[in-house]
């Protein structure tokens, strides 16, 4: 099946830094979504981007296909963004499902 | 965009015994999905719940293990059979939104097994 890794693995930021997070996959995609896993374990859907740059105040994605990577820029960092950041996507030749990345862990210290 | 809950939030037990998890959505959807996050580790998908059919396993993961019912458009149960430490895990429960471009999830349940 497809390969999904993040990097880093961690990231330990004082607040008001920014930090670019990276998903590789090893594939073609049709579906690829980022997620915030706050410390109390929910998730959040922060973008739906299988290609293209989407912004959403001090966040923002690119996702390049063609060359199999999407990144995660965080501006202005809070503390409020610490937790686990999750790439996903959904492989053009498998199961229609979605395949979650390793991870990023980002904490933000004040 | 869909709000889920699940019920237990947490829970602790002990190795032998079954739990049922619950998940309820406020809005009728074809899939439910079911993952299990063991701890310090990424989500994985144990099962997909269409309602009127059997829940559809990834591999790694069987119905006497972990049986799932869909009784209805909003609603689905998962259980945690013949539990061992191995199984302590976050489970969630995630749904698609309707363009199906997005999935959203569940709080999660915690469990701890001893």
């Amino acid at each position: 099946g497809i390969q999904v890794e993040q990097s880093p693995p961690d990231l330990i930021l004082q607040e008001g830094a920014n930090s670019t997070l990276r998903c590789n996959f090893s594939d073609s995609v049709n579906n690829l979504q980022w997620f915030h896993q706050n410390p109390w374990g929910q998730l959040i859907n922060l973008f739906y981007i299988p290609s293209g740059t989407k912004q959403n105040g001090r966040l923002s994605a690119t996702t390049v296909a063609t060359e199999r990577y999407s990144l995660l820029y965080i501006s202005s960092s809070q503390t409020t963004d610490s937790g686990v950041y999750f790439c996903a996507v959904i492989s053009n030749f498998g199961n229609e499902k979605l395949t979650f990345g390793t991870g990023t862990r980002l904490t933000i210290i004040p | 965009s869909a709000v889920i809950s699940q019920k237990p939030s947490r829970d602790i037990c002990q190795r032998g015994t079954s739990l049922t998890i619950q998940c309820q959505v406020d809005s009728q959807v074809t899939m439910m999905f079911w993952y299990r996050q063991q701890p310090g580790q990424s989500l994985t998908l144990i099962a997909t719940a269409n309602q009127g059919s059997e829940a559809t396993y990834e591999s790694g993961f069987v119905i006497d293990k972990f049986p799932i019912s869909r009784p209805n458009l909003t609603f689905s149960t998962l259980t945690v059979s013949n539990m061992s430490p191995e199984d302590s895990s976050i489970y969630l429960c995630s749904v698609e939104g309707g363009t199906q471009e997005t999935q959203y999830f569940g709080p999660g349940t915690r469990l701890l097994v001893l």
